[in-house]
């Protein structure tokens, strides 16, 4: 998967909790990723970074927060869990006008 | 704006049938044009993408897409489907501002008969 993986793949938290989520990349790639994905509305854009420190909110930022302080790490953090945070949450990296490649995705579950 | 619309939600064909997934997209400029596949519990994989070189772009496991302005349109096809095909596909959209951020359309899911 182009060097990009995802950490936890798998997660049950509660609600109410924090949780983060950790995109690591390993190609050196300018820009990264987080969305989600649910049934009946594909994939939609949480935030998007565009270089060490350089964050931006994308169509569904409500709620989550991110970080990138090194290139090759992008964090996605869910301050205080809700169930419609359920879902799966997928990162992705590129360079400039180039497609996206995408990591193996997190499936998030709070109860 | 950039926009994608995937015409077909589900498709089915039988096993070693042609398969045509179509899209059509709105762009102001000459859009960066991609799919992607997505088999179940999987991440995305990308299958091809358009770039403004040639028309007819070839990718991966046999599939093709043409790029039809006069149509605005962007449709997949595979000569004939396999069943290791049977997963959910986007036609995706780049925008051109500076955040470059991929516009996907709502997938559709092909389904492949034995």
């Amino acid at each position: 998967d182009a060097g990009i993986t995802q950490s936890p793949r798998h997660k049950v938290t509660e609600t109410g909790t924090p949780v983060t989520l950790r995109c690591h990349q390993t190609e050196n790639h300018r820009y990264m990723y987080w969305y989600r994905q649910d049934p009946g509305h594909g994939l939609r854009l949480i935030h998007y970074s565009y270089g060490v420190k350089d964050t931006d909110k994308g169509e569904v930022s409500d709620g989550y927060s991110v970080s990138r302080s090194k290139t090759e790490d992008f964090l996605l953090t869910l301050e205080s869990a809700t169930s419609s945070q359920t879902s799966v949450y997928f990162c992705a990296i590129s360079e400039v006008q180039n497609e996206q490649f995408f990591g193996p995705g997190t499936r998030l579950t709070v109860l | 704006a950039q926009s994608v619309t995937q015409l077909d939600s589900h498709v089915s064909v039988s096993e070693g049938t042609p398969v045509l997934l179509r899209c059509n997209y709105s762009s102001s400029y000459s859009p960066s044009l991609f799919w992607y596949v997505q088999h179940p519990n999987k991440g995305l994989q990308l299958l091809l993408k358009y770039t403004s070189a040639a028309t007819l772009v070839k990718g991966i496991n046999g599939f093709e897409a043409e790029f039809k302005k006069s149509e605005t349109s962007f449709h997949l096809t595979k000569p004939s489907a396999h069943m290791s095909d049977a997963a959910e596909y986007f036609c995706v959209v780049i925008r051109m501002d500076s955040s470059y951020k991929l516009i996907f359309g709502s997938g559709t899911r092909l389904l492949v008969r034995p």
